[in-house]
């Protein structure tokens, strides 16, 4: 069955810190990837994401990340993380021409200062 | 500016009640999605519709019921029997699926059953 795992809840960095968050995912065939960013309250906001080609893909707010498929993971990562970062993360995994997306449970970023 | 709009933002209902959200988008888009958001779940999709008159059960659609009469409208019903329906509510859009578009999502609404 396609899963997302996030293994982090929650990750405290201080500010200017580097930032990794890790995404792995169970998937048959080449999955289409995302990381999405969660104020609270609020929707949810595209990141970025993979479909096919560079495996490096960049996003916005300063944002990667790497699809490693032998690790199944996409991890996301920022050199040096802003107070405005704090939010939780999602990432999620899609199959083509699919209309289900499955997301992981998030991991909630504190930073401090 | 286009996007997806939510309403209300917070909603209370006594149980037993039928409650209806609001969820309407102007990106011109087919798909439409409702996910349900617990603590510590992430989202789960509760109902989406590829296209207008059609709509599909996701993995949690007990309890709830949609319709797509409109392309720019796809409001979710939460019936009485849905026993626990306490929780935040996002509806999403996007061009085509979503295995290779990526989703917009509503502010979402805040659910409270008092």
């Amino acid at each position: 069955a396609q899963s997302v795992t996030q293994p982090d809840i929650h990750i405290t960095v201080s500010e200017g810190a580097s930032l990794e968050l890790r995404c792995n995912y169970s998937y048959g065939a080449t999955p289409y990837l995302f990381w999405y960013v969660q104020s609270p309250g609020q929707g949810l906001q595209l990141l970025l994401k993979y479909f096919s080609g560079d495996t490096l893909v960049q996003g916005i707010k300063g944002f990667e990340a790497e699809f490693k498929r032998s690790q199944s993971s996409f991890n996301l990562r920022k050199p040096s993380v802003h107070w405005s970062d704090a939010a939780e993360y999602f990432c999620a995994v899609s199959n083509t021409g699919g209309f289900k997306t499955i997301f992981g449970a998030g991991t909630r970023l504190f930073v401090k200062a | 500016d286009g996007g997806i709009t939510q309403s209300p933002k917070y909603l209370f209902r006594k149980e037993g009640q039928n409650v209806t959200l609001s969820c309407e988008q102007n990106l011109n888009h087919d798909a439409m999605y409702w996910y349900r958001q617990d603590p510590g779940q992430g989202l789960r999709l509760i109902y989406y519709s590829q296209i207008v008159n059609d709509f599909q059960k996701g993995d949690i659609a007990e309890g709830y019921s949609v319709s797509r009469e409109k392309k720019e409208s796809f409001p979710l019903t939460v019936t009485s029997a849905q026993k626990n329906p306490t929780a935040f509510y996002l509806c999403a859009s996007s061009i085509g699926g979503t295995g290779n578009t990526e989703a917009f999502f509503g502010q979402g609404t805040r659910l409270t059953v008092v």
